[in-house]
């Protein structure tokens, strides 16, 4: 299978942990995405990197959010000092940077925080 | 602001029935993309759309994106159990680097 994949599926943890989650993209593809969802509601953007350089964050991305593409290959989202309502999907995507820039997406990680 | 609205929000209906949902925008798209996804997992493609005036089939579904690139519509013929789930509108803004999604319409069809 050579789609977006992450890892893990699910995860559950207490407020105040930190979790961090991998996405591996679509191989030829050189642009990366995070997305949050939660219930009931479209994905939201937080943050994308084209190739290592991380090239747009969103409001919603808070001090305790970091994201890592180091060989611009696979990233890491890493969410420190965790709190409920960081409870959701998170949602990676890849992407040519080239033609209509169609995103394609792994199966989420989703996080309950306790 | 919802840069991206889509209608209905929620639908219900009986298998065998016709619909279609809509994606509105202010703003003109360089592309549009339909996807559907299903509980606990992430948006699946359906199809993408680049010039204004489209019109792409997928089997019983037919996307139509709008002469002026500011909206689609997408319509389901003969809906089945199977196509129920959330489609998700989103596309790329005026050329722009962002991917803007839709908040989606929640479709269940009743066999």
């Amino acid at each position: 299978d050579t789609g977006v994949s992450q890892d893990p599926r699910h995860k559950i943890t207490k407020r105040g942990q930190n979790v961090t989650f991998r996405c591996d993209p679509i191989s030829e593809h050189n642009r990366l995405y995070w997305y949050r969802q939660t219930l009931g509601q479209g994905p939201e953007f937080l943050t994308y990197f084209q190739n290592e350089a991380q090239l747009e964050k969103s409001r919603l991305l808070s001090d305790r959010f970091s994201a890592e593409r180091p060989k611009g290959s696979f990233s890491t989202l890493e969410i420190q000092r965790t709190e409920q309502g960081d409870s959701a999907m998170y949602l990676c995507a890849s992407s040519l940077d080239s033609g209509s820039g169609t995103q394609y997406f792994g199966p989420g990680t989703r996080l309950l925080v306790l | 602001t919802q840069l991206l609205e889509q209608s209905p929000q929620f639908l219900s209906i009986q298998e065998g029935e016709n619909l279609t949902v809509y994606c509105n925008s202010s703003s003109v798209f360089s592309s549009l993309q339909w996807y559907r996804q299903e509980p606990g997992e992430g948006p699946v493609l359906l199809v993408t759309v680049v010039t204004g005036g489209e019109v792409k089939k997928l089997k019983r579904l037919t996307f139509q994106f709008g002469d002026a690139r500011k909206d689609s519509s997408l319509h389901i013929t003969a809906a089945q159990p199977g196509d129920t789930g959330l489609y998700l509108c989103a596309g790329v803004i005026n050329y722009g680097q962002n991917f803007v999604f839709g908040p989606g319409t929640r479709l269940s069809v009743l066999p």
